[in-house]
């Protein structure tokens, strides 16, 4: 069975660091890519960039170049999302999501991580 | 960059209902690579259809998907109550993937 499990809901203060993850299972990792969609309050969905587990190959969405780095253990089939500084227009729900690659659907989805950056 | 509109903004359909949900691109999608996915509130969204019109495994057949190039549609031919959600399209026929606005339908 596919599985993305995503770590629990953050809560942080401006300028501080953060690294979430979403671990997969259930299928082979020199196949798939996990991508990475946020979803600010209310609003809809925006890919961010996607990491395919067999090498960590990365490729980033423009809108998020340099404001995020997405990493990932493919001893563990752990993909992350982190964050140096955050800011308060981070707060946001985030997916991971399997892909077979950068130009495919998005079939399984992780329930969701919500980080809340706050003061 | 390609540009999705999606329409209405909201569609408000009693049970049994026909839905019919639009998602028009500034530019022609290559391939019939457009998906479709329905997020309910709380939860993470799902892969309702693929291809234009390929249904996922498990979406029932009431969904069905049509269209080319820069117009498509996805069809709820009568809607269920679990069925209210918002519908979502997205071409991958290029990188980086982006979204529709999206489609609420509500309970009328």
């Amino acid at each position: 069975e596919v599985q993305l499990v995503q770590s629990g809901a953050e809560v942080k203060k401006p300028g501080e660091s953060l690294k979430i993850s979403c671990g997969a299972s259930g299928f082979s990792f020199t196949t798939y890519w996990i991508a990475w969609v946020r979803q600010m309050p209310g609003k809809g969905l925006e890919w961010m960039g996607i990491i395919y587990l067999g090498d960590s190959d990365t490729k980033y969405s423009p809108s998020f170049q340099g404001q995020v780095t997405i990493s990932a253990d493919k001893s563990t089939g752990t993909a992350y999302l982190q964050w140096g500084s955050l800011k308060a227009s981070d707060t946001a729900m985030y997916f991971c999501a399997r892909q077979r690659g950068s130009r495919h659907y998005l079939d399984y989805w992780g329930q969701g991580t919500l980080v809340t950056v706050s003061s | 960059e390609i540009v999705l509109t999606q329409s209405p903004g909201t569609l408000s359909l009693s049970p049994g209902e026909r839905a019919t949900l639009s998602c028009r691109a500034s530019q022609s999608v290559s391939g019939n690579f457009l998906a479709w996915y329905q997020q309910k509130p709380g939860q993470a969204p799902k892969l309702l259809i693929y291809g234009v019109s390929t249904r996922a495994t498990g979406i029932p057949d009431r969904f069905s998907g049509s269209g080319s190039a820069t117009d498509f549609t996805l069809t709820i031919s009568r809607v269920e109550p679990e069925d209210f959600a918002v519908y979502y399209c997205q071409p991958y026929d290029n990188s980086p993937l982006t979204f529709g606005g999206g489609t609420k339908v509500e309970i009328k």
